[in-house]
């Protein structure tokens, strides 16, 4: 079955430079979540989309920002990075069904140096 | 705010052991209970999940009872496996306003390791 794909999978980059995560979700999901998880850290929740509309925030700093494209893919752009920004980045999507579970990539782990 | 506390790791336990992670929650509301488990370089996957109180979600020979009395959700399991081997997050949904709401509050995780 098909599931989300995130890219790259993995991502080295320097301070100040900046990255775009990827994200495709499953066929006929429409609503995209990502999330942080820093090294031995529960995941934290960031930004979430439904139908192409920021639907949530959460705690995403300003520097980062996200969209979900026509074809329902969703773009993370951190700018600015910081040590701190190293971590596993997660995507998840879901269908617009009330308590549908969400599906999570494999995740892009992206260090900073 | 809502928050998920849970069982600290790690938790090594020989092969066919019983297994009790512990879970509990804070909530304002009345939200959906998961537990999620993350295998080496992998994301997370549902393993079980429960709606409403007393529902017991079961997958794999795991299970966990929504209990709202004690507002907890522990994991257990009757006899474990080695690849059963894997980090086990629990977590709290609350119920959505409108779609695309549905975020995930997760515990801090518990590394579970079973020696053959």
């Amino acid at each position: 079955a098909a599931g989300v794909i995130q890219s790259p999978r993995h991502l080295i980059k320097e301070k100040r430079e900046t990255a775009t995560l990827k994200c495709y979700p499953i066929p006929r999901h429409d609503t995209v979540y990502w999330y942080q998880q820093g090294p031995g850290q529960d995941p934290q929740f960031l930004i979430s989309f439904y139908e192409k509309m920021q639907s949530d925030k959460g705690s995403i700093p300003d520097r980062f920002s996200a969209q979900q494209f026509s074809d329902y893919h969703s773009e993370l752009n951190m700018s600015s990075l910081e040590l701190g920004d190293s971590a596993l980045y997660f995507c998840a999507s879901s269908l617009p069904v009330p308590n549908s579970p969400l599906h999570f990539g494999n995740g892009t782990r992206l260090t900073v140096t | 705010g809502d928050s998920v506390t849970q069982m600290e790791g790690p938790v090594t336990l020989s092969e066919e052991a019983f297994l009790t992670i512990n879970c509990t929650y804070t909530a304002t509301g009345y939200p959906s209970l998961f537990w999620y488990v993350q295998y080496p370089g992998e994301g997370l996957q549902l393993l079980l999940k429960a709606t409403k109180a007393d529902d017991k979600g079961s997958n794999k020979g795991f299970e966990a009872t929504y209990r709202k009395e004690t507002t907890s959700f522990h994991l257990e399991k009757g006899s474990v496996q080695v690849s059963d081997s894997a980090v086990y997050f629990c977590a709290l949904s609350e119920p959505p306003e409108g779609f695309g709401n549905e975020k995930l509050t997760f515990g801090t995780g518990t590394r579970l390791t079973i020696i053959p």
